[in-house]
């Protein structure tokens, strides 16, 4: 089944961008879509379809495909962004597939 | 707003099984693909099954087919799964989840706050 492979952590000042990759084997015919998972709270999707952002999430946060490698961009990071971030794909037999996460810490 | 509110977690014994729900409102459940996600205690998110809006087609992962049953009863906007043979390593957080579109092959829209299961003796 397909694997996805994110950092486990990632640190950014304020201010700054921060880039939250998740690679696999590969991604085609899949859309991936990005997770932010505030401590104590539920996910929240914030990037659908590689690149569409629901209409209540900041414009700070983008996402991107190059090859079987999404990206996760965070412009401007502030600290109400610290959370957990989880890309989620499909797999050739629709099965839902979640990377690893990656802990972002806004310092 | 979407509503999705989970319910039935508790401590049960290893062996045992237990029912959860996900009770839903506003916005129409029979039109969209529901599934449930847990996480384990400091752990990652982990997808444990989808059903399409209209019960017909389920899935699962291939670790957990055949002890957990995912179902739906649209009249009462309501979404179940049902789990069996539990183990310790199923205790987490289970959350219920709204597909954007109605076979299950989209985006996760809405969570519910999740319910927790533990499993001990």
């Amino acid at each position: 089944s397909r694997e996805l492979t994110q950092p486990p952590s990632v640190s950014v000042s304020p201010g700054q961008t921060a880039s939250i990759t998740c690679s696999a084997d590969k991604l085609d015919n899949s859309y991936t879509s990005w997770y932010q998972q505030r401590p104590g709270q539920s996910p929240v999707v914030v990037i659908y379809q590689h690149n569409k952002r629901p209409s209540d999430i900041p414009e700070r946060f983008s996402g991107s495909i190059s090859g079987n490698t999404a990206t996760l961009t965070i412009s401007g990071t502030q600290t109400m962004d610290e959370a957990d971030y989880y890309c989620q794909a499909w797999d050739s037999r629709t099965n839902v597939v979640f990377g690893g996460g990656t802990k972002l810490t806004v310092l | 707003q979407v509503q999705l509110v989970e319910s039935g977690g508790g401590v049960v014994q290893p062996g045992r099984s237990l029912r959860l729900s996900c009770a839903a409102s506003k916005f129409t459940f029979s039109g969209y693909a529901m599934h449930w996600v847990r996480q384990a205690p400091g752990k990652g998110l982990e997808w444990v099954a989808c059903i399409s809006y209209d019960g017909s087609k389920k899935s699962y992962p291939d670790s957990l087919k055949g002890r957990f049953i995912i179902s739906r009863d649209n009249s009462k906007n309501t979404l179940y799964l049902e789990m069996n043979t539990l183990r310790s390593e199923d205790t987490a957080v289970y959350y219920c989840a709204k597909d954007r579109g109605s076979s299950g092959r989209n985006f996760f829209d809405s969570w519910g706050q999740g319910t927790l299961v533990a499993v001990s003796s």
